[in-house]
């Protein structure tokens, strides 16, 4: 079945790690993106892409880095966790820009980083 | 730049009762509104968009460029419409999808 994936759905890790956040869709979609999420307040969008090999950064400042080597594959990387990055992290996917693509979202990753 | 508000962090109604979700936004262009709806322990799902004008679980919302407002309404409450809603702005200049905060809807018994 085509949907998107993330994984893990919970990491807890300590200050200074370096971590990978999982996302992948089967649905064949060019556009990808990340949005950041704390508790009760709006998503803001740190990195998008428009198809393979491209990336670019969101609204909203992020220390994290994304890459795009295949179309199903979008992962998000933090080179050293800190604190100041705990928060939920959610990955969607839509099949064009604007009104007719509507975007598609998976289940999220909740990061807390001790 | 674009900008989403949504006014209410909450809002509780009784079943059977009508419901309006405030969206109000900023934006230099032509807008393209979205409702996205999040139920409990589920991901965040497209609910309906204002280009198609339609009804969907009997919500609909209808955009009032005079007033910058697409507001989602549905004339009767039900229980299964407890969840967090939030308003999307798609900006075609920059191509990007820009949400509010979002509303908690809590329909009581």
């Amino acid at each position: 079945e085509a949907d998107i994936y993330q994984t893990p759905r919970y990491l807890v890790i300590g200050t200074g790690k370096k971590i990978t956040l999982e996302c992948s869709q089967t649905m064949g979609h060019d556009k990808m993106y990340w949005y950041q999420q704390d508790p009760g307040m709006e998503l803001h969008l740190i990195h998008y892409s428009y198809g393979v090999n491209s990336t670019e950064k969101g609204d909203l400042s992020s220390e994290s880095t994304v890459s795009r080597i295949r179309t199903e594959h979008f992962p998000l990387t933090l080179e050293s966790a800190r604190p100041s990055h705990t928060s939920q992290y959610l990955c969607a996917s839509s099949a064009g820009t604007g009104r007719n693509s509507p975007l598609h979202f998976g289940n999220g990753t909740r990061l807390t980083v001790t | 730049a674009q900008r989403v508000t949504q006014p209410e962090k909450l809002l509780s109604v009784f079943k059977g009762a009508p419901v309006e979700l405030k969206c109000n936004y900023s934006y230099s262009g032509s807008p393209e509104l979205f409702w996205y709806v999040q139920y409990s322990r589920q991901r965040l799902q497209l609910l309906l968009r204002h280009i198609s004008r339609e009804s969907i679980k009997g919500f609909t919302a209808d955009l009032n460029k005079g007033e910058t407002s697409f507001h989602l309404k549905k004339p009767f409450a039900q229980e299964e419409d407890s969840a967090m809603y939030y308003c999307a702005l798609y900006s075609g200049g920059y191509q990007k999808v820009t949400f509010g905060t979002g509303t908690k809807l809590q329909v009581i018994p």
